[in-house]
């Protein structure tokens, strides 16, 4: 079974500061990873995802993520904090089971950016 | 164009109300899914379509009755419903591939429906 654990239900920065959110996963074959953001009252929006090739992937809004094996981790990244970057985060990873694609959310981080 | 639409965005129901949930996409995807999503917490898979017949009931009650009339369009029927199922409702999709699903295809999520049961 796959799943992601996601360290860390709040995280604080100040405006302009390094955001990085945290994501590791557990799976058996190769995973597929998505990030996914969520703002108040709204559905999930993806912000990018890593399926194969390149480690490093880019998203929507500046953020990134990159893919490390040796760390089974999908940790997302942004240089410089926005206000409007103020959401849920959800890390994900998705499988084929029972002839649909399964996707596995982590529990979710909420970012606060102070001004 | 990348959109799922979802309406109402908020109901209210009493628990002796039939209502029902619509979702709406025209991207082509023949894969149609519900999640129910409390507050603080990542959605939980409710019912998945694929190619317009049910394929997964995540043991959901009865008193939600999904529907899939076309391959755009996904009902949620709501009926007899307690205060605990006050959530937001999300659907989304998500395209096949050669007559099957891969699992590296996104999910396209709507906005999700706010539902709130007295």
């Amino acid at each position: 079974a796959q799943s992601v654990t996601q360290l860390g239900s709040h995280v604080s920065v100040s405006e302009g500061a390094l955001v990085l959110l945290r994501c590791n996963y557990s799976s058996s074959v190769p995973p597929y990873l998505f990030w996914y953001v969520q703002y108040p009252n709204q559905g999930l929006q993806l912000l990018l995802k890593y399926t194969t090739g390149a480690t490093l992937v880019k998203g929507i809004n500046g953020f990134e993520a990159e893919f490390k094996k040796s760390e089974t981790s999908f940790h997302l990244t942004k240089p410089s904090a926005h206000m409007s970057d103020a959401a849920e985060y959800f890390c994900a990873v998705t499988s084929l089971g029972g002839g649909y694609q399964k996707v596995t959310f982590g529990t979710g981080t909420k970012l606060q950016v102070i001004p | 164009d990348t959109e799922v639409t979802q309406t109402p965005k908020h109901l209210v129901m009493g628990m002796t109300n039939k209502k029902s949930l619509k979702c709406e996409q025209h991207m082509g995807h023949r894969a149609m899914y519900w999640y129910k999503q409390k507050a603080k917490k990542p959605p939980e898979l409710m019912f998945v379509y694929s190619y317009e017949k049910l394929s997964i009931n995540e043991s959901v009650p009865s008193r939600f009755s999904p529907e899939c009339p076309n391959s755009s369009l996904l009902n949620l029927h709501l009926h007899a419903l307690q205060p605990e199922d006050s959530a937001l409702y999300l659907c989304a999709s998500s395209q096949d591939s050669g007559n099957s699903f891969l699992a590296k295809n996104i999910q396209y999520f709507g906005a999700g429906t706010r539902l709130s049961v007295l």
